[in-house]
């Protein structure tokens, strides 16, 4: 089944941690994205990329990186300087012009600091 | 500019009733106005989209309205269902552009037998 897995499903960080979350996808989509969740927020946009070796920030990427070296795995570190990064982390996939095929959602990491 | 702005935030609907959620845009560049459902603990998926040369799109028992004068747009679920309970997000983006979805803050609805 194609699909975008993300790992682990559930994630504890200790203050000054980084932790990198895992996104992988099989479905030959060119373009990936990372979305945060927060209650009564929606869905904000931390980095996506198009293509290979290229990304772009998105409107929250201050505390955040990522790397794009595969089509098919786009990870996200969250670093120490995220000062608030309690949160529902969902990577997405399309395939391009977005508008005509969608996105499709991985399930989410659920990452809570202790 | 780049807002979308979604109400009400949560809606408690009779089974059978019909559940209507609203949003609202100001860019005028956007031409690609998705609607996506997330059940609990999920991602969320693609549930109906429209495109602005079309006033009305209907999937089943999910219609989208477009009003583009009025930069709105409205999702109705016509005989509201307890499955459909979940929360969703309304969406928008540029045809042309980055394939950047700016989403709006959500609904949750709740559909009571």
């Amino acid at each position: 089944d194609g699909g975008i897995t993300q790992s682990p499903k559930y994630l504890f960080r200790k203050e000054g941690q980084n932790v990198t979350l895992s996104c992988e996808q099989n479905l030959n989509h060119d373009a990936m994205y990372w979305y945060r969740q927060d209650p009564g927020q929606g869905l904000r946009l931390i980095y996506y990329s198009q293509i290979v070796n290229d990304f772009q920030k998105g409107d929250i990427a201050e505390g955040y990186s990522v790397s794009r070296e595969k089509k098919e795995s786009f990870p996200l570190t969250v670093t120490s300087a995220q000062k608030n990064p309690t949160a529902f982390y969902l990577c997405a996939s399309s395939d391009r012009p977005a508008s005509n095929y969608g996105y499709t959602f991985g399930s989410g990491t659920r990452l809570t600091v202790v | 500019q780049q807002q979308v702005k979604q109400s009400p935030q949560s809606l408690i609907v009779q089974k059978g009733g019909i559940s209507i959620i609203n949003c609202a845009y100001e860019n005028t560049a956007f031409d690609y106005f998705p609607w996506y459902q997330q059940f609990p603990g999920k991602g969320p998926a693609l549930l109906i989209a429209i495109r602005p040369d079309v006033s009305e799109k209907k999937e089943g028992r999910f219609t989208i309205s477009f009003n583009k004068s009025a930069k709105q747009f409205s999702l109705h679920i016509m005989d509201s269902q307890p499955g459909d309970s979940a929360t969703y997000f309304c969406a928008a983006s540029e045809l042309y552009g980055t394939d950047k979805l700016i989403f709006g803050t959500g609904t949750r609805l709740q559909v009571f037998p």
